[in-house]
């Protein structure tokens, strides 16, 4: 077990709708980051926070957002769902802000997104 | 640009043998760690092995043991022993310029037979 939660473990959205996905890091852990997992391909970096700023972003519009607080939870929201938004939602969490310096990145068993 | 690739997308072994997992990349970073990830059909992403870019030893971990070629940027996976368990997608990881994402390629997917 990494010490890091993900809820809920799968989610029904239809197209349009909005959608939070939420992440527990393990204690001390300041660095969360997101990543998005199409099936059958590696996850993809959405985006990392440290310290409850924005730290880093991959390649994806503003429709997904989060945000981070003080107690080690992190949130991650997508609104205006695309049928391509279909994918299992990774977060990870580290206690360095510089992952190539870190010893490791902590996962937590993904959250399932069907959109409909 | 950092790029990552796996060119195997599928390997079997039989239970007990020794398998090669494959990974090259891309990256301009001069120290940098890379990863090996196993995800079982649980889900949960598993940290197999790490190795330390300017370290010459090639990282071993029990029956799991890499092969690092940094002039060539090749980081192979090797499992020793291989058993059920070790059944799974296993990526290749590394870190970006930015030190603040990682990437990954696109899967192996092992299967071991019995």
């Amino acid at each position: 077990e990494t010490g890091v939660t993900q809820s809920p473990t799968h989610l029904i959205k239809t197209r349009g709708q909005q959608v939070t996905l939420r992440c527990s890091s393990q204690s001390g852990h300041n660095t969360v980051s997101w990543y998005q997992q199409a099936l059958g391909q590696g996850p993809q970096f959405i985006f990392q926070y440290y310290r409850e700023e924005e730290n880093g972003r991959g390649n994806f519009p503003p429709r997904f957002s989060g945000l981070q607080f003080p107690n080690y939870s992190s949130e991650l929201n997508v609104n205006a769902l695309e049928l391509d938004d279909s994918a299992l939602y990774l977060c990870a969490s580290s206690s360095a802000i510089r992952l190539a310096a870190t010893d490791t990145q902590y996962f937590g068993p993904g959250t399932r997104l069907t959109v409909l | 640009a950092q790029t990552v690739t796996q060119s195997q997308p599928e390997m079997s072994v039989q239970e007990a043998e020794t398998v090669t997992l494959s990974c090259t990349y891309d990256t301009s970073e001069s120290d940098y760690y890379l990863f090996w990830y196993k995800q079982p059909p649980s889900r949960q992403m598993i940290l197999v092995i790490r190795q330390e870019a300017y370290k010459q030893q090639n990282a071993t971990e029990n029956r799991f043991s890499v092969n690092f070629q940094k002039a060539a940027k090749s980081f192979s996976l090797k499992i020793s022993d291989s058993q059920l368990g070790d059944a799974a997608m296993y990526f290749c990881a590394f870190p970006a310029n930015t030190g603040n994402q990682f990437y990954f390629g696109t899967g192996t997917s092992l299967t071991v037979i019995p």
